[in-house]
């Protein structure tokens, strides 16, 4: 079983639309939890950043931890043709003074005009 | 957020040569700098990390002598393909991490190296 499981997609939805993107975790150890996204031949750019179980929002974006089931949730309102890449969930856990990061294998989303 | 740029963005080499791939942190001392592999429609994997100063810690399954990595100051990592062949060929990505900052890292844009 991996560390992170995370559907591959892709996702197609209409633009103004609601994406939900998940990802379920085993790793108990695992203490931040982050979104990325990464465009087509790109490097992963940070959406969001969290700490504890609960909800933070930047703008449209939203991002969910549940510990206690070992899910989060990234969740785009109002979804743009722009919103359209690869996402990444990802997870760290402390490594020899360090954070050791292990990712999703990414949800590939499109948004149709 | 802090940027870290990598260079080359993309390079084509010859079967049997060394390819050295540079991350700079511009705007920030990065103390651990990671080095990442990505095959089309797949997660980052990690392959190393690197702390300024010391040698680099190898995940399971990488070739150290395949891959060199050198962090030799705070802003720059090195990450060398040598004797490279088609089976190299990838996309590879560095990010880095400051001091105190747990988990945040920060990417480079990606180097991608085909080997002919």
């Amino acid at each position: 079983q991996k560390e992170v499981e995370q559907d591959p997609g892709p996702l197609s939805v209409p633009e103004g639309a609601i994406v939900s993107l998940n990802c379920t975790y085993s790793n108990s150890a695992f203490q931040y939890f982050m979104w990325y996204r990464q465009y087509s031949r790109k490097g992963p750019e940070l959406l969001m950043y969290t700490y504890s179980s609960g909800n933070k929002e930047d703008g449209r974006f939203t991002a969910q931890v549940d510990k206690s089931s070992k899910y989060i949730s990234l969740f785009i309102r109002d979804s743009q043709p722009s919103d359209s890449a690869t996402y990444l969930c990802a997870m760290s856990s402390p490594s020899g003074g360090y954070q050791k990061v292990t990712f999703g294998t990414g949800t590939k989303l499109q948004v149709i005009p | 957020g802090a940027v870290v740029s990598q260079h080359p963005s993309w390079v084509i080499c010859k079967s049997g040569t060394s390819v050295k791939i540079e991350c700079r942190s511009l705007d920030f001392q990065a103390t651990t700098m990671f080095w990442y592999r990505q095959f089309p429609k797949q997660s980052l994997m990690l392959m190393a990390t690197s702390n300024e100063g010391s040698k680099a810690t190898y995940e399971q399954g990488v070739e150290k002598d395949k891959f060199l990595i050198n962090h030799a100051s705070l802003t720059l990592s090195t990450l060398t393909v040598t004797s490279a062949h088609p089976e190299d060929s990838s996309f590879y990505i560095c990010s880095a991490s400051t001091r105190g900052v747990t988990g945040e890292l920060f990417f480079g844009e990606g180097s991608r190296l085909t080997v002919l």
